[in-house]
């Protein structure tokens, strides 16, 4: 069964790096971009960034100064490093895999999320 | 980036067919992606492309594309419709994903 699984510390002081991994197991994910969104309680979604197989990066211009995403692809596995944490990075964050169809017609999905991991950020 | 926007909050009866509304300049190069997020829950995707559904998601979900604006549509709400669904697409300009606000449907 197709599924992805993450992990990482879940409770932060401000100013920390927070540090999350994903890792794809039960397909080879040739082709997917790999990305992290997060939800902030009781608000909606915020894409954070993505990372394809290439290693080609794309992140959320609000986020980008603080973000790095990094992939192992030998390992099916994604990263993603937030720096100078504050309460206001306080969320549930999701790995998830897509897939970009740019022949004839355009889309994005992300159709494997991962259950999510809540980070707590406090003093 | 780009910005999606959502209504915040929509009512269906039982049974009865609903429209979820998403509009944004990014949906002009991109079609709508949507998904269902129940509380508790990641996110589920139930629509993408051009009107296709995941393996698993019920036939009763449909979506539709014109200019800058989309639509999900439930025909035959089911209690179990009940959820948060937010829309989704991809700026043709920066590649960036951005998603909209979010709508709350309630199942009356």
């Amino acid at each position: 069964q197709v599924h992805l699984q993450q992990w990482g510390a879940g409770l932060l002081k401000p100013s920390e790096t927070l540090s999350l991994t994903c890792a794809g197991y039960g397909a080879s994910f040739t082709g997917y971009y790999w990305s992290w969104i997060r939800q902030s309680p009781g608000k909606g979604l915020e894409w954070i960034g993505e990372i394809n197989q290439s290693g080609d990066t794309k992140y959320n211009p609000s986020l980008k100064s603080r973000v790095t995403i990094s992939m192992d692809t030998s390992k099916n596995q994604m990263s993603l490093k937030l720096t100078s944490v504050t309460a206001a990075d306080t969320a549930i964050y999701y790995c998830a895999s897509g897939w970009l169809q740019l022949d004839q017609s355009y889309y994005y999905y992300m159709d494997i999320w991962a259950k999510g991991s809540t980070v707590t950020v406090s003093s | 980036s780009s910005e999606l926007t959502q209504d915040p909050a929509v009512s269906v009866a039982l049974g009865q067919t609903v429209r979820i509304t998403c509009q944004g300049d990014s949906l002009r190069g991109y079609y709508a992606t949507w998904y269902q997020q129940k509380p508790g829950q990641a996110p589920v995707l139930v629509i993408f492309g051009n009107n296709n559904r995941p393996s698993g998601i019920p036939n009763r979900f449909s979506g539709s594309n014109s200019g800058n604006t989309a639509s999900l549509t439930i025909t035959g709400a089911q209690a179990e419709d009940e959820a948060d669904y937010y829309c989704s697409s991809r700026d043709t300009i920066d590649n960036t994903v951005p998603f909209g606000g979010g709508t709350k449907l309630t199942v009356l």
